[in-house]
């Protein structure tokens, strides 16, 4: 079964440097979730989008913004990167369920490595 | 307060026995979904099971099942027949409501080492 992709799998950046990330959801899912795991850390919910809208907003700093295309495909964009901003980022996907039984189904994550 | 705890950092289990992971969770909300994850040390992110907060039932997946104490606020994830392939972090999650936010809400994980 076609799981999440996400690219690239890994990025190191400098410090002030912009970087983004890729997502493709699951075919036929219309919901996209952005997280971000810290070292050690459990995943922190940042910013998910529902048919191509915002759907809510976490932890996200303003210097991170995202979006979801046409075709459900979601960006994550960064800039003026930080130290802190190296983690594990995740993309998950989900198709909405009637009761709310929706799993989300996560991507294998892009390694950030700020320098 | 912490939405979801699970206060085992650690635990080792031998191979081909059962293990319990803790999960205990506090909402006020009446509909909610309780999730479990399964982080292996190469990074992603497993989907294991889910209960939801209506259901009559305790979820089962396999080897995994979720012991649902809904007056205690509880559910932990109880593994079989441990194999090796089971060592990683495992996440209790939760999503409250059925408003516009599905959001999960993480615990601060358990890892698990089977031993042979």
């Amino acid at each position: 079964a076609a799981g999440v992709i996400q690219s690239p799998r890994h990025l190191i950046k400098e410090k002030r440097e912009t970087a983004t990330l890729k997502c493709y959801p699951i075919p036929r899912h219309d919901t996209v979730y952005w997280y971000q795991q810290g070292p050690g850390q459990d995943p922190q919910f940042l910013i998910s989008f529902y048919e191509k809208m915002q759907s809510d907003k976490g932890s996200i700093p303003d210097r991170f913004s995202a979006q979801q295309f046409s075709d459900y495909h979601s960006e994550l964009n960064m800039s003026s990167l930080e130290l802190g901003d190296s983690a594990l980022y995740f993309c998950a996907s989900s198709l909405r369920e009637r009761g709310g039984r929706e799993t989300q189904y996560f991507g294998p994550g892009t390694r950030l490595l700020v320098l | 307060a912490q939405k979801i705890t699970q206060t085992q950092p650690g635990m080792f289990v031998q191979e081909k026995e059962a293990v319990t992971l803790d999960c205990t969770y506090d909402t006020s909300d009446p509909s909610y979904g309780l999730f479990w994850y399964k982080q292996p040390s190469s990074g992603e992110m497993i989907f294991l099971i889910y209960q939801g907060s209506y259901d009559q039932q305790n979820a089962t997946e396999g080897r995994y099942s979720l012991n649902f104490q809904k007056a205690r606020k509880s559910a932990n994830l109880v593994i079989s027949a441990s194999q090796l392939g089971d060592s990683a972090m495992y996440f209790c999650a939760m999503r409250e409501g059925l408003g516009s936010s599905y959001k999960l809400i993480f615990g601060s994980g358990t890892r698990l080492l089977v031993r042979p």
